[in-house]
Formats: C-alpha cells, structure tokens, sequence
C-alpha cells in the first residue's frame, strides 16, 4: 500500500524558517516525481513544488520561488521542503503528492494526510 | 501562468446526471485530471489524462475535453459524490502547474 506521511509543521513567525517532510513506502520513490501542494483554511488547492525522480529538476510556483527549497533522498524515500523567510500567506495545509510528469500528463495519484504550518506573531 | 476556470457551486438531484466543467487555454497541450476531496481529508485523483479512471474510481465519474473546455460527469450522483471538485493541468509554459478553483457539488 502507497503510504505518503508529511511532517514538520507547526507554528513559525513572520520571517522564520520550516522544513517539511514527507516518508513514503509502498511504491519505488526513486521512480517518481513528487510535488508539494498547499491549501490555505477555507480556500482552494495551489501547486507549489514538484521535483524530478532524480532530483535533477525542480519547478516552483512563482509565490514561493527564491523562498522554498525543495529536494529528496532517494536512499530513504524521503521528500523535503525548507521554507524561508515565511509569511502570513504560507498558512496552509501542505500535502505532498506523488506525480506522474511526463509529456502530455501531470496528475498526483497520491497524497498524504497533509500537515498544517501556521504563519503567525 | 494560465488560469484554470471553474463554476463555484453546483447541485444535482440524487441519481441525476452533473457536468463539472474547466475552462483553460493549456488544455490545447496538456491533460487535464481531477480530484475530489471531502471537508478534512486529502484530494483524490478520480480522472487522469483527460478520460482515464484510477482503479477503484466507481464508473459513474468521467471525464472528458474539447478545445480549451473539460468536463467532469458524474452519472446516476449519490450521496457520497458531495465534495468540492478541482480540475488540474500545466500551464501553457508546461513548468507550472495549475489548479481551477474548485466547485462544491451539493447532491440534493
């Protein structure tokens, strides 16, 4: 069974940093694209990141971009983002998603539960 | 970046027939894939690749796309279906990725 489980979440003042995790198990990570998607309370889905299955290409929205580094081990199936200089309006849930990337076709077939960062003083 | 449009309510009687639609101009390149999610949980793929169904996906959900419009049917909702539903593509550059809005679907 594909499992995905972020963490690191939490609450972070203005300016501050936090660095998110996703284990997965189930699937052979190294094959996959993975992405991080966010939901603000109340509001729709919005794309924030998504990286190759080596880890060679990285693509970010343009909210986040220069702020949000995201990368991944494939020797332990793991999927991080570090968030810099945060603010109010990266409150959201963040689930990361594994991502199908290839030609025509994009689409996240899994997710994880999502974990909350809250951006507040 | 394009912009992906949705309706942001729509109802259908139980048993009836709903179209979903999704209007971008990236749909003349790139697929278009939809998930639904349920207040306090994660989205679900139900449609991928413009028609295709992930396993365990009922039949009743389909999708379908024509020019820079695309379509979620759902055919005979129930009860279950109510949840909010996003349309998803890239956009015309293909190194960013868009969601629509989202239309909350009330089955009456």
């Amino acid at each position: 069974e594909v499992q995905l489980l972020e963490s690191g979440g939490g609450l972070v003042q203005p300016g501050g940093s936090l660095r998110l995790s996703c284990a997965t198990s189930g699937f052979i990570f190294s094959t996959y694209a993975m992405s991080w998607v966010r939901q603000a309370p109340g509001k729709g889905l919005e794309w924030v990141s998504t990286i190759s299955d080596s880890g060679g290409r990285t693509y970010y929205a343009d909210s986040v971009k220069g702020r949000f580094t995201m990368s991944r081990d494939n020797s332990k199936n793991t999927l991080n983002v570090q968030m810099n200089s945060l603010r109010a309006e990266d409150t959201a849930v963040y689930y990361c998603a594994r991502t199908s990337w290839s030609g025509f076709y994009n689409y996240f077939d899994k997710w994880g539960q999502g974990t909350l960062v809250t951006v507040s003083s | 970046s394009s912009e992906l449009t949705q309706d942001p309510a729509v109802s259908v009687a139980l048993g009836q027939t709903v179209r979903i639609t999704c209007q971008g101009d990236s749909f003349r390149r790139y697929h278009v894939s939809w998930y639904q999610q349920k207040p306090g949980q994660a989205p679900v793929l139900v449609i991928y690749g413009k028609t295709n169904r992930p396993l365990g996906i009922p039949d009743r959900f389909s999708g379908s796309s024509s020019g820079d419009i695309a379509s979620l049917t759902i055919t005979g909702a129930q009860a279950e279906d109510e949840a909010d539903y996003y349309c998803h593509s890239r956009d015309s550059s293909g190194d960013h990725v868009v969601f629509g809005g989202g239309t909350k679907l009330t089955v009456l």
